[in-house]
């Protein structure tokens, strides 16, 4: 049974550039959230997908949008990069959006670096 | 605000003691709870969970407690080893969105 799954899991870019990161969520789990951890803090949400659709949002700019696809796998994408974008991209998966106990499972996450 | 926060960034405990990292919340809303240990350069791995209408759970070496009263959970592993060594994060459920704090940093001596 495969786990939460994040390509690429290294990238440098830089400053202005657009990046794209995907996510492919544990078998069977439908909702994926995106999180941004920087380095020595917790991870922050970004947004969550359920259904093709962003579901709920957290205190991100426009410059972070994402997508879902009909088989559940998820991207992130981040536009107009700046340097304090350099943190590492969670994808978390679920199943379903609402209920009591719906454990999420993270990847290894994608290590972005902007210089 | 929503927040989910912990008491001491640090926590180095002997091998084979038992380790107590504690995480406070503010959102009284918030109705489950998890665990996470993340080690150097990896995602976050859950340890453990617990729901609001429970106080006490227990694993695998593992024991999480709340107290809703006080806005306040903590996390109990027993007979530590050096392969516990790692960040403990706890993460609230409010809105249907999960808030982590900044994490504890588990040592283990030898």
């Amino acid at each position: 049974d495969a786990g939460v799954t994040q390509s690429p899991t290294h990238l440098i870019k830089t400053r202005g550039q657009q990046v794209t990161l995907r996510c492919s969520p544990k078998s069977g789990h439908d909702t994926v959230s995106w999180y941004q951890q920087a380095l020595g803090q917790g991870p922050q949400f970004i947004f969550q997908y359920y259904e093709e659709e962003e579901r709920q949002r957290g205190n991100f700019p426009d410059r972070f949008s994402g997508h879902q696809f009909p088989n559940y796998s998820s991207e992130l994408n981040v536009n107009a990069l700046l340097l304090g974008d350099s943190a590492l991209y969670l994808c978390a998966s679920s199943l379903a959006l609402t209920g009591t106990g719906n454990t999420i499972y993270f990847g290894e996450g994608s290590w972005l670096t902007v210089v | 605000g929503e927040s989910v926060g912990l008491h001491l960034p640090t926590l180095s405990v002997q091998e084979g003691d038992n380790s107590i990292i504690n995480c406070a919340y503010s959102n009284s809303a918030s109705d489950y709870f998890i665990w996470y240990k993340q080690e150097s350069g990896k995602g976050p791995q859950f340890i453990i969970d617990i729901r609001s209408n429970m106080d006490k759970r227990q694993g695998q070496r593992v024991t999480v407690l709340l107290n809703k009263t006080v806005k306040h959970l903590s996390l109990q592993i027993a007979a530590t080893q050096p392969g516990d060594s790692a960040v403990y994060f706890c993460a609230g459920r409010g809105y249907n969105k999960f808030y982590f704090g900044s994490g504890t940093k588990l040592n283990v001596k030898p």
